[in-house]
């Protein structure tokens, strides 16, 4: 399978202050198709997770454009402009390139 | 709007089978897959399967293989998951999620295992 692994595993961060989650893969998540299979989702506290990014940059439907996926390849980072409190929770990379997908372990973002 | 409701709560005993229903509303079945993910208790997301609501194809993750089978019925538009053989370390909540990049997510459902 392929490994997802997240850093740092928890944040903590002023309001207004921007935030930066990394997420690196055992193996390349580029596809022969020229599309890069990896997503973000929240899961805010007590809530099921929701979509934030797929395919490395593209902003779910509603999702605040304060929300930045970049990367290629193994290499990913979710950024956040400038945290709000609406914001905490955990946050989760998923790769969907090999048919068997895995989550990283999660970041846990807290508000200061 | 889509929605995917989920069945009730399940307290099942080690040795049981349980078997979790999804209905899915606001959108064609068969034109997305259903994913289901599970999620210990204080624990991370696990992505257990996916199956083609359009020909009922599967993928299984490897750890569950054997132990678990989604399936389909277009006529309701409702997924399940059974889970066989349970375990004390099945207890989790369980969710399905539309498409295989899950872009919509049901609340849950929780599964206890317990003698």
């Amino acid at each position: 399978d392929i490994v997802m692994t997240q850093t740092p595993l928890s944040l903590s961060v002023t309001p207004g202050q921007p935030a930066s989650i990394s997420c690196k893969s055992s193996q390349t998540l580029l596809h022969s198709d020229g599309k890069t299979y990896l997503y973000w989702y929240l899961q805010k506290p007590g809530q099921s997770p929701q979509l934030l990014i797929y395919e490395v940059s593209s902003r779910f439907s509603g999702v605040p454009d304060r929300f930045t996926g970049s990367g290629s390849g193994t290499d990913f980072t979710l950024k956040i402009s400038r945290v709000e409190a609406e914001d905490v929770g955990v946050y989760y990379c998923m790769q969907g390139i090999h048919l068997l997908y895995t989550f990283g372990q999660g970041t846990k973002l807290e508000i200061k | 709007q889509v929605q995917l409701v989920q069945s009730g709560a399940e307290v099942k005993k080690p040795g049981a089978s349980v078997k979790v229903s999804c209905k899915a509303s606001g959108y064609t079945f068969t034109s997305y897959g259903i994913t289901w993910v599970r999620q210990a208790p204080g624990q991370g997301l696990e992505w257990m399967g996916w199956i083609s609501s359009y020909n009922g194809d599967t993928n299984y993750a490897q750890k569950l293989q054997g132990r678990v089978t989604m399936t389909t019925d277009t006529s309701t538009s409702t997924a399940y998951m059974e889970l066989r053989s349970l375990r004390s370390d099945d207890t989790a909540v369980y969710y399905c999620a539309r498409g295989s990049y899950m872009d919509v997510w049901g609340k849950g459902t929780t599964v206890t295992v317990s003698s």
